[in-house]
């Protein structure tokens, strides 16, 4: 069981540009989470998706978007890239969204200039 | 809505001696509450967790311990030894009101060092 998988590992965009960060799960869970994490800020929820078909806003969505491809993979799309979008990504996921532990990637780790 | 405060945000002790983190958080109905552990460049993993209807949970080394009425939970590790030197983080539950589903809120952090 690879757990949960992120791509890519590694970026550098310039400013304006789009990307999107691939994320896939092959646990069977229903919930998935993008985070950003920046330093002293802690993990800051982008979006997620409780179960697949729905996606929803999370502390900080704005300048991002998300998709639910199906229950394994959820993807989250920079448009146009700025550089306060520089940070580390994390993908996430849980059995289902209630009191249950989150498993997370490995990270994406970003940097837009 | 929910805010989880977490101390301190540093933390060094002496190989074999004890280490706590506190965190605090805001909504009463909130009731699950984990921990993880974030070594240098990886992803947090989880280490302890525990639920609102248990007032402490111990896994070898670790334990947490929930105190509902002042609504804080903390992280002991005894015997600490080098490899427990990491970010940690707490987490409290968004209580289900019907829309952000139990979502979690993080601390901020605490890197522990351990030094041999």
């Amino acid at each position: 069981n690879a757990g949960v998988t992120q791509t890519p590992k590694f970026q550098v965009l310039k400013t304006g540009q789009s990307m999107t960060l691939q994320c896939a799960q092959d646990m069977n869970h229903n919930s998935m989470y993008w985070y950003r994490q920046d330093p002293g800020m802690g993990l800051r929820l982008i979006y997620y998706s409780a179960s697949e078909g729905t996606t929803d806003k999370g502390e900080v969505p704005n300048g991002y978007n998300v998709s639910r491809l199906n229950k394994r993979e959820f993807s989250l799309r920079l448009e146009s890239a700025a550089p306060s979008q520089t940070s580390v990504y994390f993908c996430a996921s849980s059995y289902t969204g209630i009191n249950q532990p989150q498993h997370f990637g490995d990270g994406t780790r970003l940097s837009i200039l | 809505g929910e805010n989880v405060e977490q101390h301190p945000s540093t933390l060094s002790v002496q190989e074999g001696d004890s280490a706590v983190i506190k965190c605090t958080y805001s909504d009463s109905a909130s009731n699950y509450f984990p921990w993880y552990k974030q070594e240098l460049g990886k992803r947090p993993q989880l280490i302890i967790d525990i639920r609102s209807n248990v007032g402490e949970k111990k896994d070898q080394r670790i334990a947490v311990t929930l105190n509902k009425t002042a609504k804080h939970f903390s992280l002991h590790i005894t015997e600490t030894q080098p490899e427990d030197s990491a970010v940690y983080f707490c987490a409290a539950s968004i209580p289900d009101y019907g829309g952000s589903q139990g979502n979690l809120i993080f601390g901020k952090g605490t890197k522990l060092s351990v030094k041999p």
